[in-house]
């Protein structure tokens, strides 16, 4: 099946130490999102691709980086994780959002804890 | 600015039972996409299902159904015959027409739990 995949599901890191969460889609949709949902919160958006395109929303901290080596892969690297970084980490997938309104498909997230 | 409201913390159901979900919105846009997703203790968000700001019927997908009134700009959730699988949290997201990036803005999100 066509999915969003995403590893580690559970990452334990220490304050300070670089950490990379990773994403994988098969379905070929060239928008890939990543998130942030913190405990009992809304997800908040810290940036997306559009293909190769890097879109960073305003409120999103330096700490945060990300790649996207090709169609199907996408990492987000967090250089120094702070207590406050833990949180689900959730990748998503669309369809060109100019060409009509698609859902976003999520994978399963990643759960991020920082000791 | 665009804003998605929701209003239920929380919720209880009977299994078996309808259960009404709220949503209102806000936008200037005219041209908007409505979304519910569903999200288990497991963590994955699960698309639900869609309304399109100039779809004139409402969206309905098996057990689900988005009651949609434009001029109150609410769009809620129905779930029919609740089962004890749908115990999750909701969320009710907006994607602006002026949004050429498919962000999509996420109410607070209502926790639904089905008593059996």
């Amino acid at each position: 099946d066509a999915m969003v995949i995403q590893n580690p599901r559970y990452q334990v890191t220490q304050f300070g130490k670089p950490v990379t969460l990773s994403c994988s889609q098969t379905l070929n949709h060239n928008v890939m999102y990543w998130y942030q949902q913190k405990s009992s919160q809304a997800p908040k958006l810290l940036f997306h691709y559009y293909d190769k395109d890097f879109n960073n929303e305003a409120d999103t901290p330096d700490n945060f980086q990300s790649r996207r080596p090709n169609t199907s892969f996408c990492f987000l690297d967090i250089r120094s994780p702070g207590l406050g970084d833990a949180a689900m980490y959730l990748c998503a997938t669309s369809r060109d959002p100019w060409q009509g309104t698609y859902e976003q498909y999520f994978g399963p997230g990643t759960r991020l804890t920082v000791t | 600015a665009q804003k998605i409201t929701q209003t239920q913390p929380g919720m209880f159901v009977q299994e078996k039972e309808a259960v009404t979900l709220d949503c209102t919105y806000d936008t200037s846009d005219q041209s908007y996409g409505l979304f519910w997703y569903k999200q288990p203790s497991s963590g994955e968000m699960i698309f639900l299902i869609y309304q399109g700001s100039y779809d004139e019927q409402n969206a309905t997908e098996g057990r689900y159904s988005l009651n949609f009134q434009k001029a109150r700009k609410s769009a809620n959730l129905v779930i029919s015959a609740s089962q004890l699988g749908d115990s999750a949290m909701y969320f009710c997201a907006m994607r602006g027409g002026s949004s050429n990036t498919g962000k999509l803005i996420f109410g607070q999100g209502t926790t639904l739990q089905v008593k059996p």
